[in-house]
């Protein structure tokens, strides 16, 4: 049973650039959250896709952008990037409908993440 | 803004020891809460969620939550060196428009030192 996926693990780019992150949930999961994790912080919620559509979005500007394809899928975009954006950015994925195991649903299992250096 | 806090850290603590981690959160209405773990360079990894007040136990790790005081704590009994990680507390946003929004606390390094 394949653990939640994303590409590419590192990734070096310079101001201005656009970038498109990858991400692949978990078997049997068809919610896909994204967050940022700045060095030494927690992770910041960035928004999150159930359906094809943005369900809900953190505090980030629209530079930050998804997309979920009907394979529950995700990619993440940010356009015009900046020095600050430079950090670890987390997929984690979740069961929508419940499971069998009481609470499982809203448990977010997260992938090794994108280490996105901005130069 | 909604915000969850955890002590600050670092933590050191001889191995065999037990290790006790605490978190409060601000937003009254949460209803779910995760522990996850983070090895240097790695992603979080989930050790345990707990909704109901009271402990919950998992092996050498017990998760103690107080909606009252909005108040949750992990401890690790007989804390091992491969403990040594950040220790990330995370809340599920309440409400009827939450559809699964995790606000952490900036984590706890625990160094188990042998």
């Amino acid at each position: 049973d394949a653990g939640v996926t994303q590409s590419p693990t590192h990734l070096i780019k310079t101001r201005g650039q656009q970038v498109t992150l990858r991400c692949s949930p978990k078997s049997g999961h068809d919610t896909v959250s994204w967050y940022q994790q700045a060095l030494g912080q927690g992770p910041q919620f960035i928004f999150q896709y159930y359906e094809e559509e943005e369900r809900q979005r953190g505090n980030f500007p629209d530079r930050f952008s998804g997309h979920q394809f009907p394979n529950y899928s995700s990619e993440l975009n940010v356009n015009a990037l900046l020095l600050g954006d430079s950090a670890l950015y987390l997929c984690a994925s979740s069961p929508l409908a419940p499971s069998s195991a009481s609470g499982r649903r809203e448990t977010q299992y997260f992938g090794p993440g994108t280490r996105l250096l901005v130069l | 803004q909604k915000e969850v806090e955890q002590n600050s850290g670092p933590l050191s603590v001889p191995e065999g020891a037990i290790a006790s981690l605490n978190c409060t959160y601000s937003d009254r209405g949460s209803q779910s809460f995760f522990w996850y773990r983070q090895y240097s360079g790695k992603s979080p990894e989930l050790i345990m969620f707990i909704y109901s007040n009271g402990d919950k136990e998992d092996g050498r790790f017990t998760a103690q939550l107080n909606k009252a005081s909005q108040y949750v704590s992990l401890l690790i009994r007989d804390s091992q060196p491969s403990d040594s990680a950040t220790y990330l507390c995370a809340v599920k946003d309440a409400g009827g428009t939450s559809y699964g929004k995790l606000t952490f606390g900036q984590g706890t390094i625990l160094t188990v030192h042998p």
